[in-house]
């Protein structure tokens, strides 16, 4: 079964800090994928990765960048967190065009 | 207009009863498509893939009309487990990956 693994459920931290969210999946899958989950907003793509130091903007980067250093970890930096930047982060990965399968998230509080 | 628009409900149906689901989307180079469920405050999980010819599994049954635009998702016989929030979603693939868009969800609540 794949597994998707988000190092952090719950997190909760200040206006202007740099915040790491991590993604680790044990499938070998190429594509990696980091969402952001808002009520009435749906999931929103923020970055992609199809390959190793390979990303791809998505629909709302502001804000944001990505690390793939390894084939297996994708990182999400909130490079100064802000209040508009609280919201549950969702990763996922998947080999090509297939399915994707997801980490159970990780819910972001910036105060 | 939205890439994939769904209809958010909420559905309320009682135990037993029939219960389908709308998607469109609007590009037409769209490749491949999924049902995915999601639960309250847990992450989305894959329900079903729907394929061309319409494909069944269970009580589920997915279907896909490219020339209109829109799949469905038709639940037979509710069960009180099956309340959740129903993504439909739809893959395109670019020079490099598969790009998912979702859509908001449709919200399905069955009472006893």
């Amino acid at each position: 079964d794949v597994k998707v693994t988000q190092s952090s459920r719950y997190l909760v931290k200040r206006t202007g800090e740099k915040v790491f969210l991590e993604c680790v999946q044990d499938m070998d899958h190429e594509n990696m994928f980091w969402y952001r989950q808002d009520p009435g907003l749906g999931l929103r793509l923020i970055y992609f990765s199809y390959d190793v130091k390979m990303k791809e903007k998505g629909d709302i980067p502001e804000g944001y960048s990505v690390s793939r250093e390894k084939k297996e970890r994708f990182s999400l930096i909130l490079e100064s967190a802000s209040t508009n930047q609280t919201s549950m982060y969702l990763c996922a990965s998947s080999p090509l065009s297939s399915p994707l399968h997801f980490g159970n998230g990780t819910r972001l509080t910036v105060t | 207009r939205k890439e994939v628009e769904q209809d958010p409900g909420p559905f309320n149906v009682p135990e037993g009863a029939t219960v389908a689901f709308n998607c469109t989307y609007s590009n037409s180079a769209s490749q491949s498509f999924f049902w995915y469920r999601q639960d309250c405050r847990k992450e989305p999980k894959l329900l079903m893939s729907v394929y061309s010819s319409g494909n069944e599994d269970g009580r589920f049954t997915a279907q896909l009309n490219r020339a209109s635009q829109y799949i469905s998702l038709l639940i037979r016989d509710s069960k009180l487990s099956d309340s959740a929030t129903y993504l439909c979603v739809v893959n395109m693939r670019n020079t490099n990956a598969g790009k998912s868009t979702f859509g908001d969800g449709t919200t399905l609540t069955v009472k006893p």
